[in-house]
């Protein structure tokens, strides 16, 4: 079984300013990982995934992440945020072997001030 | 390519009642498609797995006589909130998993559920 720990749940950020969202996860198999952005009442977009090869994904709308095996984590990362980044963000793991089947993080909720 | 589409996206339903909830791969087909739970500023619990002509797999403390999973061909999973009571008001979503086995899921838009 996994788990994932998204250690913030709200982070407020002033615009154009940088933004980490943490991401801990465990499991006791090798897993892809993923980070999915949400907007109000809406389902779930993929921003960027790690499957394997280089540890620095980059994604969608300008997010990044780095997967650090030796501490279980991939912190989601954008050098200057948007108003319009203002969502809930989702860490999720799955097993190699599980078929999509994902395991969510609490989430994190950011909020781009002006 | 990749799209899944969920309806309804919104739902107001009186206690006692039944509500399905379809979800729909559009581009793709799915052997396999998943039913998430989200309540309020909390995050998406796996009730089921659907998989295409056989049985769903329910995780564990989520009543299958009342939440009905169908998924009768590649393209098409039903759920079936039944008699529903005001605790199962909640938000919904569905992801489905292309034949073609890529890695990532692709999730449908989400239903509002609101039992009264």
């Amino acid at each position: 079984a996994q788990s994932v720990t998204q250690l913030d749940s709200q982070v407020p950020v002033f615009e154009e300013a940088p933004v980490e969202l943490r991401c801990n996860y465990s499991s006791s198999v090798s897993v892809y990982l993923f980070w999915y952005v949400q907007y109000p009442n809406q389902g779930l977009q993929l921003l960027l995934k790690y499957l394997s090869g280089s540890t620095l994904v980059k994604g969608i709308n300008g997010f990044e992440a780095e997967f650090n095996k030796s501490q279980t984590s991939f912190h989601l990362r954008k050098p200057s945020v948007h108003i319009s980044d203002t969502a809930e963000y989702f860490c999720a793991v799955s097993e190699r072997a599980a078929g999509n089947k994902l395991t969510f993080g609490g989430g994190t909720r950011v909020l781009v001030k002006p | 390519g990749a799209v899944v589409s969920q309806h309804p996206s919104r739902v107001i339903c009186k206690s006692g009642t039944s509500v399905k909830i379809e979800c729909r791969s559009l581009d793709f087909q799915a052997t396999t498609m998943f039913w998430y739970r989200q309540f309020p500023k909390q995050s998406l619990m796996l009730m089921a797995t659907s998989n295409e002509g056989s049985k769903a797999t329910y995780e564990q403390g989520v009543e299958k006589d009342k939440f009905l999973i169908n998924h009768a061909s590649l393209t098409l999973s039903t759920l079936t909130v039944t008699s529903a009571h005001p605790e199962d008001s909640s938000f919904y979503i569905c992801s489905a998993r292309d034949v073609r086995g890529r890695t990532e899921a692709f999730f449908g838009q989400g239903t509002r559920l609101t039992v009264v």
